[in-house]
């Protein structure tokens, strides 16, 4: 089946530091990935569409400058949190798209969870 | 009106029950259906995927697709402890371009398997 990582699991920060989170489809490629956040007993929110090779698409309140995208390869995407803040402390999931199956779908990854001190 | 609606519940069933979870969408367009479990601090895992109107059968899962109603269904046969967890429904929503497209979340039903 798909398989998507995440690293790292969990992450602990002073306010003020940068946070660098990837994801990776390990067997198969993923031309599009998705970045979601989501804070205790709240629905999942679609932050950002990520796609390989062209700049993020950023849902509408999101910050760019602040939650840097990168999509290098059709394998990896990565979200920089700048400057984080306590605010910013959430679980942060992403998803890779495998348009290799019948049904276009969606695997999300382990998720992240960030506690900014 | 929301995209994806779904009842928040909990929906508290017993051991070896039916659990019956609905949910309805908007896009009249969308073609493509999604179930996601989703237990207490992890993330989303893929349950069922359906396209077609009618029933697609998995195991203790069934999901029921009626476009025609914009409706989406989940049952899970002979519910378990196990099985409880938020159940997430998600339509593919088509922004049109080349293959531009993102998955719209219900807000999920909690489900409670009384053992």
């Amino acid at each position: 089946g798909a398989v998507v990582s995440q690293h790292p699991s969990w992450v602990i920060c002073k306010s003020g530091t940068s946070v660098k989170i990837e994801c990776r489809s390990l067997d198969f490629q993923a031309t599009t990935m998705f970045w979601y956040r989501q804070f205790p007993k709240q629905s999942l929110m679609l932050m950002a569409t990520s796609n390989e090779g062209s700049k993020a698409t950023y849902e509408q309140g999101v910050e760019k400058d602040k939650f840097l995208i990168n999509h290098a390869s059709l394998t990896l995407s990565t979200l920089t949190v700048t400057s984080a803040h306590p605010e910013d402390s959430s679980f942060y999931i992403c998803s890779a798209r495998d348009i290799g199956r019948t049904v276009d779908t969606q695997y999300f990854g382990p998720g992240t969870r960030l506690t900014v001190l | 009106q929301k995209e994806v609606e779904q009842n928040s519940g909990p929906l508290s069933v017993p051991e070896g029950a039916i659990a019956s979870l609905n949910c309805t969408y908007s896009d009249r367009g969308s073609q493509s259906f999604f179930w996601y479990r989703q237990y207490s601090g992890k993330s989303p895992e893929l349950i069922m995927s359906i396209y077609s109107n009618g029933d697609k059968e998995d195991g203790r899962f069934t999901a029921q697709l009626n476009k025609a109603s914009q409706y989406v269904s989940l049952l899970i046969r002979d519910s378990q402890p196990s099985d409880s967890a938020t159940y997430l429904c998600a339509v593919n929503l088509y922004l049109g371009g080349d293959s531009s497209y993102k998955l719209i979340f219900g807000s999920g039903t909690r489900l409670l398997v009384r053992p």
